[in-house]
């Protein structure tokens, strides 16, 4: 397994540029999720998926938008960059084991916006 | 969910035992107790996790207090490679919604 894999490592754009962050798991976990990491800081929870076509925010959702259409990938829509959303941004996978669940992380994309 | 409350830093000598401390006196019947640790940049790592027993792994162990208002994580023997920055986060099974604090950076000196 390749377990949880994200796209690009490494982003640059300009302010106002839209992208999409790439997150994958192969593990057919049900619930998948993003998020954001400033310079020493701790996670904050952007979106999160509780199965294919469900999607819900979390601490930090504007600026960014989430679909679920397949188990496997969620991907993390930047609509309109700003410098504040530079960031190395984290996606995770987990499933519902008795009553719990254990996230597994990507890597992450480390993101600058000029 | 429930917040937590840790220590920013602690020190450790490598081969003794780092007894990592948390607060979560808001912690509901149902929460769990997770700890996760993150090392320099990497992705965090799931540790272990208690509802109300104490929880030993190959990793750590768990030791959570009869009134479930605060947990010790304990690593055995630290080494230099435990050197991070380690989270205590309490939740439900709501998959995915972990909420996580400021963690507490842990130095394993030699």
């Amino acid at each position: 397994n390749a377990g949880v894999t994200q796209t690009p490592k490494f982003q640059v754009l300009k302010t106002g540029q839209s992208m999409t962050l790439q997150c994958a798991q192969d593990m057919n976990h049900e619930y998948m999720s993003w998020y954001r990491q400033d310079p020493g800081m701790g996670l904050r929870l952007i979106h999160y998926s509780v199965g294919a076509g469900i999607t819900d925010q979390g601490e930090v959702p504007n600026g960014y938008n989430v679909s679920r259409s397949t188990t496997e990938d969620f991907p993390l829509r930047l609509l309109s960059a700003a410098p504040s959303q530079t960031s190395v941004y984290f996606c995770a996978s987990s499933y519902d084991l008795r009553g719990y669940n254990e996230q597994f992380f990507g890597p992450g994309t480390r993101l600058t916006v000029l | 969910d429930a917040k937590t409350t840790q220590p920013t830093s602690m020190d450790c000598a490598e081969g003794r035992a780092a007894n990592l401390p948390c607060n979560h006196s808001t912690i509901s019947g149902n929460e769990y107790v997770y700890w996760y640790r993150q090392i320099h940049s990497q992705g965090p790592q799931y540790i272990i996790h208690g509802l109300k027993n104490n929880e030993t792994n190959e990793m750590a162990s768990l030791i959570i207090t009869e009134d479930r208002k605060s947990s010790t994580l304990i690593l055995p023997h630290a080494t230099l490679r435990d050197t991070a920055v380690y989270y205590c986060i309490v939740g439900g099974n709501q998959g995915g919604k972990l909420i996580f604090g400021q963690g507490t950076e842990l130095s394993v000196k030699p």
